[in-house]
C-alpha cells in the first residue's frame, strides 16, 4: 500500500482480556516505531524495531506489552491482561532511515478503549 | 533519558500574524529535532526538521531555531492561515528514538 496501515482501527475490549494490533509498515522501511497517544498528549515511545529485531523497547511499560515483527515487515503489538489504563491511540510509524532521523510516516492509529 | 519540554500548550493568535513554540530537551547528545503538525482526528505529519550542525532553517512560511548550548529549539510560523489550526509537537532523537512534547494547540482567530 501506499501508506502505513494499522488494523484494527477500534478496539474495544474488557478489562483482562488480550489484544493485538497490527501494522504493516511502507514497503521497504526497515524501521517500524510504536507509540501510544494518550487525549491531549503527546506520541509516547513504546518500542523500535529495527528489520526483525527490537532495537530498543524501553518505552513498553510492563510486560503486560509485548510487540514482534517477525520478517521485517509487518508487526504486531500484543497486550496481555488489558487494563483501563491502557486506553489510547497506538500509533505505528515506518521509516527508510537509520538511526532514527528519517521522516516518520504514521499510520491512522488504533483507538484502543478498554471497559 | 531524554525529556522534551513544549510550551504553551495552546496558543492563539489573529489569522496574518505570526505563531511561535518552543521547545527545550534534556540530553545534549540529542542531534535531530522534528516538528509534526496534527490535524483534528489525523496522524501526525513532518512539517520541518533540524540538525543539530545547523542553527536554523526555513520552508516558505515555516522556520525553525536551534540554540544547541541553551538546549532550545523553537517553530515560527509566520503570515498564519486558517489552515495552521492543529495540534505541533516538537521531537528530539536520541539513541534512534524520537520523543515527542505534549503538544502545543494553535487556533488561527479570523
Amino acid at each position: 500500500g501506499a501508506g502505513v496501515s494499522q488494523t484494527p482501527s477500534n478496539k474495544v475490549t474488557e478489562k483482562g482480556k488480550y489484544v493485538e494490533l497490527r501494522c504493516d509498515p511502507i514497503s521497504g522501511h526497515t524501521a517500524l516505531y510504536w507509540y501510544r497517544q494518550s487525549l491531549g498528549q503527546g506520541p509516547e515511545f513504546l518500542i523500535y524495531f529495527q528489520g526483525t529485531g527490537a532495537a530498543d523497547d524501553s518505552g513498553l511499560p510492563n510486560d503486560r506489552f509485548f510487540a514482534v515483527r517477525p520478517e521485517g515487515s509487518v508487526s504486531t503489538l500484543k497486550i496481555q491482561r488489558t487494563e483501563r489504563g491502557d486506553s489510547a491511540v497506538y500509533l505505528c510509524a515506518s521509516s527508510s532511515g537509520q538511526g532514527g532521523t528519517g521522516e516518520l510516516f504514521f499510520g491512522e492509529g488504533s483507538r484502543l478503549t478498554v471497559l | 533519558g531524554e525529556n522534551v519540554e513544549q510550551h504553551p500548550s495552546t496558543l492563539s493568535v489573529q489569522e496574518g500574524d505570526s505563531a511561535v513554540i518552543k521547545c527545550t530537551y534534556s540530553d545534549s547528545a540529542s542531534n535531530y529535532f522534528p516538528w509534526y503538525k496534527q490535524e483534528l482526528g489525523k496522524r501526525p505529519q513532518l512539517i520541518i526538521d533540524i540538525r543539530s550542525n545547523v542553527g536554523e532553517k526555513k520552508d516558505q512560511r515555516i522556520a525553525v531555531t536551534l540554540n544547541k548550548t541553551a538546549k532550545h529549539f523553537s517553530l515560527h510560523i509566520t503570515e498564519t492561515q486558517p489552515e495552521d489550526s492543529a495540534v505541533y509537537f516538537c521531537a528530539a532523537l536520541r539513541d534512534d528514538k524520537i520523543i515527542f512534547g505534549k503538544g502545543t494547540r494553535l487556533h488561527i482567530l479570523p
